[in-house]
């Protein structure tokens, strides 16, 4: 299935650390989202983004929608342990929602 | 608000049989997708049900439907169930058309 490309696919950070990951399509999106899961749990919705070139930020997070439509990004300033997860992209189209792979962030304390 | 419900949480079926999976989507949205989710194929789209009309379908066999009632409650069947289908199945709820999308618990199958 079609999937989003997803960069670093993991990457291992001491808290305090910035962290910066994203996510690259081929496509064109309306709306793109970042989610962030935990072990065995559904994934939580952490911003969602709905104009080319916003940056909207919730907390520590920062996500921005790439001019080009076909890009964002996320960042998480000053990591804690409980940041560490499964962090996902998802572009969103008319009656389509394509997830990207996914970046494994571990905080080490 | 509560949150997605999804039943049951764990599920362990026999290749051959079939199973239903329900979900609760949260009160007032009325579209509700279903993922799968593996660790070899990440997040993969199956349906999207709203207002009891599937609008929307990812690149699965006919085994897997779904249907959605009147209340937004929905279910997937996947029917002859094979070793493959052993995956966690999320389904998620949202009210702004397609764009945001809030998800489950997830239903964690087991095919033996």
């Amino acid at each position: 299935g079609q999937q989003l490309n997803q960069s670093p696919q993991s990457m291992f950070i001491q808290e305090g650390e910035d962290v910066s990951m994203n996510c690259t399509s081929s496509s064109i999106f309306n709306t793109w989202l970042w989610y962030k899961q935990d072990p065995g749990e559904g994934p939580v919705l952490l911003i969602a983004l709905y104009k080319a070139g916003e940056l909207t930020s919730n907390g520590r997070l920062t996500a921005q929608f790439g001019i080009t439509r076909k890009d964002s990004f996320l960042n998480i300033s000053a990591s804690i342990p409980s940041d560490v997860g499964i962090y996902f992209c998802a572009g969103s189209g008319t009656y389509k929602y394509i997830f990207g792979t996914g970046t494994r962030l571990k905080v080490l304390a | 608000k509560a949150g997605v419900t999804q039943t049951p949480r764990y599920l362990i079926k026999t290749r051959g049989q079939q199973v239903t999976l329900s979900c609760s989507p949260i009160s007032g949205h009325r579209s509700v997708s279903w993922y799968q989710q593996t660790p070899g194929q990440g997040l993969q789209f199956l349906f999207e049900y709203f207002s009891e009309t599937q609008r929307n379908k990812g690149n699965f066999p006919g085994r897997f439907s779904g249907r959605q009632f009147s209340n937004s409650r929905s279910e997937m069947n996947v029917s002859t169930l094979e070793l493959g289908d052993s995956a966690l199945y999320l389904c998620a709820s949202g009210t702004r058309g397609p764009y945001e999308q809030y998800f489950g618990p997830g239903t964690r199958l087991t095919v033996t």
